[in-house]
């Protein structure tokens, strides 16, 4: 099992400019979740999908848009790319009926000039 | 508003010793505690957790310490090693809207090394 994937791993925009994030996880997990992590400031949810065809706002989804395009993938995209969205973004995903315990990818380190 | 404050940014420990993490929270609605371990360049990995009808749940070299009337848990690492030298995350959680979509508020985190 690969658990969560994401793509790609770095990336560097231009002010203005779009991207998507694609994350996707292989163990059948019904709620999937972005974060961001900045220096000094743990991880913020930017998007959460509590199940395939549902999709809800976290603490920091300015900027953001997200996609549950079917149970595995859950992808974040940045329409017009700002240098304060330089940061690491995080993708996860949860198995139902379990109390918070989510599993990772190795995230995409993502700056913007 | 901080909910889940980790007010040690950095732990510096001898091998062999007892290596101990603090978090507090504030929001009485959190029932479930995790901590995260984290690697540079990897994403979080689940290390622990406890439920909040418990104060302490061990696992190996690692336990954790709730208390609810102090708002604070804890991470015991015995005996600390150098592979336990990463960024350590508290997280808490509680169910949104009945809906079981649990959410992870995190901490800081504290940067931990084991000195050899």
């Amino acid at each position: 099992n690969a658990g969560v994937t994401q793509t790609p791993k770095f990336q560097v925009l231009k002010t203005g400019q779009s991207m998507t994030l694609q994350c996707a996880q292989d163990m059948n997990h019904n709620s999937m979740y972005w974060y961001r992590q900045d220096p000094g400031m743990g991880l913020r949810l930017i998007y959460y999908s509590a199940s395939e065809g549902t999709t809800d706002k976290g603490e920091v989804p300015n900027g953001y848009n997200v996609s549950r395009l079917n149970k595995r993938e859950f992808s974040l995209r940045l329409e017009s790319a700002a240098p304060s969205q330089t940061s690491v973004y995080f993708c996860a995903s949860r198995e139902r009926g379990t109390s918070g315990e989510q599993y990772f990818g190795p995230g995409t380190r993502l700056t913007v000039t | 508003d901080q909910q889940v404050k980790q007010n040690s940014p950095s732990l510096s420990v001898q091998e062999g010793r007892i290596s101990i993490l603090n978090c507090d929270y504030t929001n009485s609605m959190f029932d479930y505690f995790l901590w995260y371990k984290k690697y540079p360049a990897e994403g979080p990995t689940f290390l622990i957790s406890i439920s909040s009808i418990k104060d302490k749940n061990e696992d190996g070299r690692f336990t954790v310490f709730l208390n609810k009337s102090a708002k604070h848990l804890s991470l015991h690492i015995v005996p600390s090693q150098p592979g336990d030298s990463a960024v350590y995350f508290c997280a808490a959680s509680y169910a949104y809207s009945g809906a079981g979509s649990y959410q992870l508020t995190f901490g800081k985190g504290t940067k931990l090394s084991v000195i050899p």
